[in-house]
């Protein structure tokens, strides 16, 4: 079984800034994906970045990177140059070799600051 | 090119009643999973098919829930004797493959309100 934490319910950035989104998991598993989606008000989910188990270098794609420190089983979102659009929620979720499904975390809110 | 459809964008029905949810998932995905969302909650899985058979159906919470998908690329996510408790948006998910590194891409979600 996995399980996602996420302890921040909500965050807020300023606009321009870098903001880091927290993420612990727990899985029994060897090999695991890791995944954040992001979910605007108008509910869809929208993937940003993976992150591999046995990648050996921190995932990034455009202004997302990924923190993974596979020893603290975290794996952080960092988002740079936050913009007013990046507002919405953020789910962090991960999935087993031994599964097909996506365990979320329960979402931190992000909200950009003008 | 078109993503994952998912209809109706809202439900509402009565306590006891029987709802169908409909999803399109992208052409060529032979990967189709169904989440759950409740307010202020992550997705929680439901269901998971891989062509026509659901090869993962241990998140369905009870018999009411049943999803077929007979032809490999549509699924209908079926309830019966709705309860409140049902209220949720419902999301349906594809993907090209199942290596643990295909992200699956999510449709709008259906909002089902049970009154």
């Amino acid at each position: 079984a996995q399980k996602i934490t996420q302890t921040q319910p909500g965050m807020f950035v300023q606009e321009k800034e870098a903001v880091t989104l927290d993420c612990t998991y727990d899985t029994s598993d060897p090999s695991y994906g890791l995944f954040w989606y992001k979910q605007p008000s108008s509910g869809e989910m929208i993937f940003l970045i993976y992150q591999g188990s046995y990648d050996q270098q921190n995932a990034t794609e455009g202004r997302y990177s990924l923190n993974f420190q596979k020893a603290r089983k975290s794996a952080n979102l960092v988002i740079s140059a936050s913009q007013l659009g990046d507002s919405a929620m953020y789910f962090c979720a991960m999935r087993g070799a031994g599964s097909y499904q996506l365990t979320f975390g329960k979402g931190t809110k992000l909200s950009v600051i003008p | 090119g078109a993503g994952v459809s998912q209809t109706p964008s809202n439900k509402v029905t009565e306590k006891g009643k029987y709802v169908e949810l409909r999803c399109d998932p992208i052409s060529g995905h032979t990967a189709l999973y169904w989440y759950r969302q409740s307010l202020g909650q992550g997705p929680e899985f439901l269901i998971y098919f891989q062509g026509t058979g659901a090869a993962d159906d241990s998140g369905l919470p009870n018999d009411r829930f049943f999803a077929v998908r007979p032809e490999g690329s549509v699924s209908t996510l079926k309830i019966q004797r709705t309860e409140r408790g049902d209220s949720a948006v419902y999301l349906c998910a594809s993907s090209p493959g199942i290596s643990i590194h295909n992200e699956q891409f999510f449709g709008p979600g259906t909002r089902l309100t049970v009154l």
